[in-house]
């Protein structure tokens, strides 16, 4: 199975900061890698998809970045409604794991 | 407008069954390959199963091989996730979700809690 390192597991910033967040894969997934926001008592919601790619509706501020195994979330100017769960997954191969998460909170 | 409804969660005692369901509408179901990903309380996510939009080829998490089965009816726009020989461990909320390589459409939720 591939892991998945996460990090930080959690975050304090201010709004207007740039944040980013990454994530490493234990072998290489050929950018097979997403990145999902889950605000508390909701579904996750799907905000990059095969690592730079912006999902529909997504604000232009939310970016994703790197290959092979290294993989960043950059969110360059943070808003009061991105104060939420990040979290990487991989879809390479079953199964496809998660990230454990990383918590952004206001500073 | 794309939407996902899950139902057939509830409590069960160790050991018991439940059969989820998920009721898609807004697009041609039998096109997209469908996902179940769950939550324990006040954990991350746990991906658990995949199924092709044929329904010909299913992949499973390690922790519920030989224990779940997901499956689909096109016909009905529904997935399905049966759920057998239920453990403690199992207690979450499980999503159903569009989509294989990146899941674009999630469900609400509904809530399994497996407990004597």
């Amino acid at each position: 199975d591939i892991q998945m390192t996460q990090s930080p597991s959690s975050l304090s910033a201010s709004v207007g900061d740039r944040v980013t967040i990454t994530c490493r894969t234990s072998q290489t997934i050929n950018n097979y890698l997403n990145w999902l926001q889950q605000k508390s008592g909701k579904a996750p919601k799907l905000l990059i998809y095969s690592a730079s790619n912006l999902q529909s509706g997504v604000p232009s501020r939310f970016s994703g970045g790197g290959s092979q195994t290294d993989f960043t979330l950059t969110i360059s100017s943070l808003q009061p409604e991105d104060f939420a769960t990040y979290y990487c997954q991989q879809t390479y191969s079953p199964p496809y794991t998660f990230g454990q998460g990383t918590k952004l909170e206001i500073k | 407008e794309v939407q996902l409804l899950e139902s057939g969660g509830g409590l069960v005692q160790p050991g018991g069954s439940l059969r989820l369901s998920c009721v898609a509408s807004g697009f041609t179901f039998s096109s997209y390959a469908m996902s179940w990903v769950r939550q324990a309380p006040g954990k991350g996510l746990e991906w658990v199963s995949v199924v092709t939009s044929s329904g010909d080829n299913t992949y499973n998490a390690d922790s519920v091989k030989g224990r779940f089965t997901i499956s689909r009816d096109n016909s009905k726009n529904t997935l399905f996730l049966q759920m057998n020989s239920l453990r403690a461990e199992d207690t979450a909320i499980y999503y159903c979700a569009r989509g294989r390589y990146f899941q674009d459409y999630w469900g609400q939720g509904t809530l399994v809690t497996v407990s004597s």
